[in-house]
């Protein structure tokens, strides 16, 4: 069985740029979350994503944006990236009616 | 708003001895609580649960406790280890939402040889 894994593992970019990070979940889930998790900070929720759906978000602005594909990958999308956007963005996958979710090792993203 | 807090940001234990985290929940709607492990570099790992049903769970070398008067949580790790440091988080899901678990901040656990 193979667990989330998460791409890229890094990645710097400046501000204003846009970046697309990547999600593979755990073979059997179907739902994926996404996570940003500042230095010294608890991991705060950015959206979920049941079968290609929206299926919550959290209080993150409309330049946050994902997908998530029939094979239950996902994708974070951040446009018109701020300094305060650098942070270690961790996905999640879970089973359907299922509370626990699995988490990737994260992508580490600087904005200079 | 409610929120999921810590009450230590850091412990620091010997080797062998007997570890508590400590966790406060201020939102009695929530009904499923979780605790992660989160090492340096990597992404938390889910460690036990507990439903708000229940007052004890206990697994490998831990247990989480659940008080639900007055909203408390807390993780024993027996016997810790120096593989046991990291940082430690409690988190809350709401009964009847989207299985969306809220954070608090975190406890680093520091286990010295």
């Amino acid at each position: 069985e193979t667990g989330v894994t998460q791409s890229p593992t890094h990645l710097i970019k400046t501000r204003g740029q846009q970046v697309t990070l990547r999600c593979s979940s755990q073979s059997g889930h179907n739902t994926v979350s996404w996570y940003q998790q500042a230095l010294g900070q608890g991991p705060q929720f950015i959206f979920q994503y049941y079968r290609e759906e929206e299926n919550g978000r959290g209080n993150f602005p409309p330049r946050f944006s994902g997908l998530q594909f029939p094979n239950y990958s996902s994708e974070l999308n951040v446009n018109a990236l701020e300094l305060d956007d650098s942070a270690l963005y961790l996905c999640a996958s879970s089973a359907s009616n299922q509370e626990t979710q699995y988490f990737g090792p994260g992508t580490r993203l600087l904005v200079l | 708003g409610e929120s999921v807090g810590l009450h230590l940001p850091t412990l620091s234990v010997q080797e062998g001895d007997n570890s508590i985290i400590n966790c406060a929940y201020s939102n009695s709607a929530s009904d499923y609580f979780i605790w992660y492990k989160q090492e340096s570099g990597k992404g938390p790992q889910f460690i036990i649960d507990i439903r708000s049903n229940m007052d004890k769970r206990q697994g490998q070398r831990v247990t989480v406790l659940l008080n639900k008067t007055v909203k408390h949580l807390s993780l024993q790790i027996a016997a810790t280890q120096p593989g046991d440091s990291a940082v430690y988080f409690c988190a809350e899901n709401l009964a009847g939402g989207s299985y969306i678990p809220t954070f608090g901040r975190g406890t680093s656990l520091i286990v010295h040889p």
